[in-house]
């Protein structure tokens, strides 16, 4: 049973240009969670999102930033015209349902450098 | 708001040696706690976790501690191996949102 698959593990973008971050969950799992980790600074939340719905972008800029997990094929976090500030790793974590108990299963995360 | 921190940034323990890192959070709303353990260039791999109505888990060398009533968190590792020198982060849950502390660097020195 594969883990948590994220590509690409390392993305240079310059600034303007649009970052697409991809994510594959664990087999089975349905809910899928984006986080950002800033140089210094812990995981923070992003965008909760199971199959085909958003259930909580709370964490998530209000502008450039807009993510998504289709029916078929992997959840994307898109940054559209990116600045120096976006560079960071962000990671995607999932987990089979949303209960007392479930734990999030982590990916290796994408590294974004905005040049 | 910083909701999960971890106010010390590194630790180091000798081999063999209880390794005790801490967590304190501010959201009386937790309901769910988690440690996660980092190494560089890798995502987080979960640990141990603990419920909100519970006040300790253990699970062989890792045992958390709840102290509700001090909003405190703690993760015991004994005995200390080298192999658990990583970042290691606590979590903590509300409705949909995990919240994360900034990590402590724990070094177990041979």
């Amino acid at each position: 049973n594969a883990g948590v698959m994220q590509n690409p593990r390392h993305l240079v973008r310059r600034r303007g240009q649009e970052a697409r971050l991809r994510c594959s969950p664990m087999k089975g799992h349905s809910h899928v969670y984006w986080y950002r980790q800033l140089p210094e600074e812990g995981l923070k939340f992003m965008v909760y999102l199971q199959k085909e719905n958003i259930i909580d972008e709370s964490g998530m800029p209000k502008e450039r930033f807009s993510a998504e997990f289709p029916k078929e094929g992997p959840s994307i976090l898109r940054i559209q015209q990116v600045v120096r500030g976006d560079s960071a790793a962000y990671f995607c974590a999932s987990s089979p349902s949303y209960g007392s108990t479930d734990t999030q299963y982590f990916g290796p995360g994408t590294r974004l450098t905005v040049l | 708001d910083q909701q999960v921190k971890q106010n010390s940034p590194s630790l180091s323990v000798q081999e063999g040696r209880i390794s005790i890192l801490n967590c304190d959070y501010t959201n009386s709303m937790f309901d769910y706690f988690l440690w996660y353990k980092k190494y560089p260039a890798e995502g987080p791999t979960f640990l141990i976790s603990i419920s909100s109505i519970k006040d300790k888990n253990e699970d062989g060398r890792f045992t958390v501690f709840l102290n509700k009533s001090a909003k405190h968190l703690s993760l015991h590792i004994v005995p200390s191996q080298p192999g658990d020198s990583a970042v290691y982060f606590c979590a903590a849950r509300t409705g949909n949102q995990f919240y994360f502390g900034t990590g402590t660097s724990l070094t177990v020195i041979p």
